[in-house]
């Protein structure tokens, strides 16, 4: 079957830095995406990979190792805002989008 | 950036009635849609995927007669619930998918309340 896995809830301080990981088990490979959802919100676009390396856009950074099946996005200088739900997503060989049930990230002051 | 709309945001219905959501995308042409659905501190589940012209393909569970999506134009998809019960009550999200991006662009959500 196929599986994406990410924590469930991460807790972290404003100003630091933070990573989520993403592993996953498809049937296929043709892209990773992140989304963030604030509570009540559709998901908005954060970033794609399709090749292995880091693609960096402001604070965010996200990472990709196609043969290893795991991703992480790197948040940096944390702000209240980024409190939300960060949604790990791959698409498979169908170009069908795979969901991870999201991490829950607090920011504390 | 790509932008897609929903209307109603929010709707509050009888058990028993339909409610029609439509979803559609400004300023580009969609060939396929997407239809999720999300409860509540759960992730998005996917529910249909409709290509303009053609029928939409449900996921398994799915009841293909109790939410009809009708994809008529490359702009427009529009799902309807039927018969509407208290336990379908969540959050429907669309999104699209143009012919060259390789994103989904998704819609802010309707929010369905059966009482």
């Amino acid at each position: 079957g196929q599986n994406i896995d990410q924590p469930t809830e991460m807790t972290a301080t404003e100003g630091a830095i933070v990573q989520i990981n993403c592993t996953y088990q498809t049937s296929g490979f043709n892209g990773l995406f992140w989304y963030q959802q604030h509570a009540g919100e559709a998901p908005t676009f954060l970033s794609y990979n399709v090749l292995d390396g880091l693609e960096e856009k402001g604070r965010f950074s996200s990472f990709l190792s196609r043969s290893k099946g795991y991703s992480y996005l790197l948040l940096k200088e944390l702000q209240m805002k980024d409190s939300a739900s960060y949604l790990c997503a791959v698409r498979d060989s169908n170009y069908q989008l795979i969901w991870g049930a999201g991490t829950k990230l607090i920011i504390k002051p | 950036g790509a932008v897609v709309s929903q209307h109603p945001s929010w709707v509050i219905c009888k058990s028993g009635t339909s409610v029609k959501i439509e979803c559609r995308s400004l300023d580009f042409q969609a060939t396929t849609m997407f239809w999720y659905r999300q409860f509540p501190k759960q992730s998005l589940m996917l529910m249909a995927t409709s290509n303009e012209g053609s029928k939409a393909t449900y996921e398994q569970g799915v009841e293909k007669d109790k939410f009809l999506i009708n994809h008529a134009s490359l702009t427009l998809s529009t799902l309807t619930v039927t018969s509407a019960h208290p336990e379908d009550s969540s959050f429907y999200i669309c999104s699209a998918r143009g012919r060259a991006d390789y994103e989904q662009y998704f819609g802010p959500g309707t929010r369905l309340t059966v009482t």
